[in-house]
């Protein structure tokens, strides 16, 4: 079954405000990493954890493995925050194993 | 600039027929990796290669075969083609092993492969 349940599937938001997406692991996970779709298909780097939090701008990442989620909050959300978000989890030795997607639009 | 260039970036090939996807990453990394993405699918990942060595393999057929020339190289050779093959096949880098320390990722902006 799925190892990584990301949600939302979709997420509107207004420029200035903020959310969170959340990607729940089936199992514990060593290691989470988020990544953006940008226009070109390109998979941004955003954030890499293997524990506790991170921030960056106006993203901030969470990841707990014990409780098995990590969340991605964005906050004074920009035109530029639109795209789809993906989460990676570690499981395998080498490999990551991708969420769904969250895709973000940011209207003015 | 694109630090890790993927070759075609689109492809569309006959059932049957052999095609080969390239990948050259220019960020000195040692680790390279396959990702496949099939519509209405998360990434999967099909390979991983430290030093040229071929370390992981999650891809079931053995149509699907690495080629790695250099260190910097790590080709994706796809043969006996089938339309359950079209997706977009990413590759990736990292400066070591996902299952040493855990590096970040670094992907391609992906070769979109359709079978017909």
């Amino acid at each position: 079954g799925d190892q990584v349940e990301q949600s939302p599937s979709a997420l509107s938001l207004h420029e200035g405000t903020g959310s969170a997406l959340r990607c729940n692991f089936t199992t514990t996970m060593r290691a989470v990493q988020w990544f953006r779709k940008n226009s070109r298909g390109s998979l941004i780097n955003l954030f890499y954890l293997a524990s506790g939090t991170k921030e960056n701008g106006r993203l901030k990442s969470a990841f707990d493995s014990k409780e098995r989620y990590s969340t991605l909050h964005i906050r004074d959300a920009q035109l530029e925050d639109s795209g789809t978000y993906f989460c990676a989890a570690a499981l395998y030795a080498q490999g990551l194993t991708f969420g769904l997607g969250t895709r973000v639009s940011v209207f003015p | 600039d694109p630090k890790i260039i993927q070759k075609p970036k689109y492809l569309v090939a006959v059932t049957g027929s052999e095609k080969i996807l390239i990948c050259e990453q220019y960020l000195g990394h040692n680790a390279m990796y396959w990702y496949r993405q099939s519509a209405k699918k998360p990434l999967e990942f099909m390979f991983s290669y430290s030093y040229q060595k071929l370390m992981d393999n999650q891809t079931a057929s053995s149509r699907f075969q690495p080629q790695s020339s250099k260190k910097n190289h790590l080709d994706l050779q796809i043969t006996a083609l089938k339309p359950d093959d079209s997706a977009t096949y990413f590759c990736a880098s990292s400066q070591d092993g996902q299952g040493l320390s855990g590096n970040t990722l670094y992907f391609g902006e992906g070769s979109r492969l359709i079978v017909v």
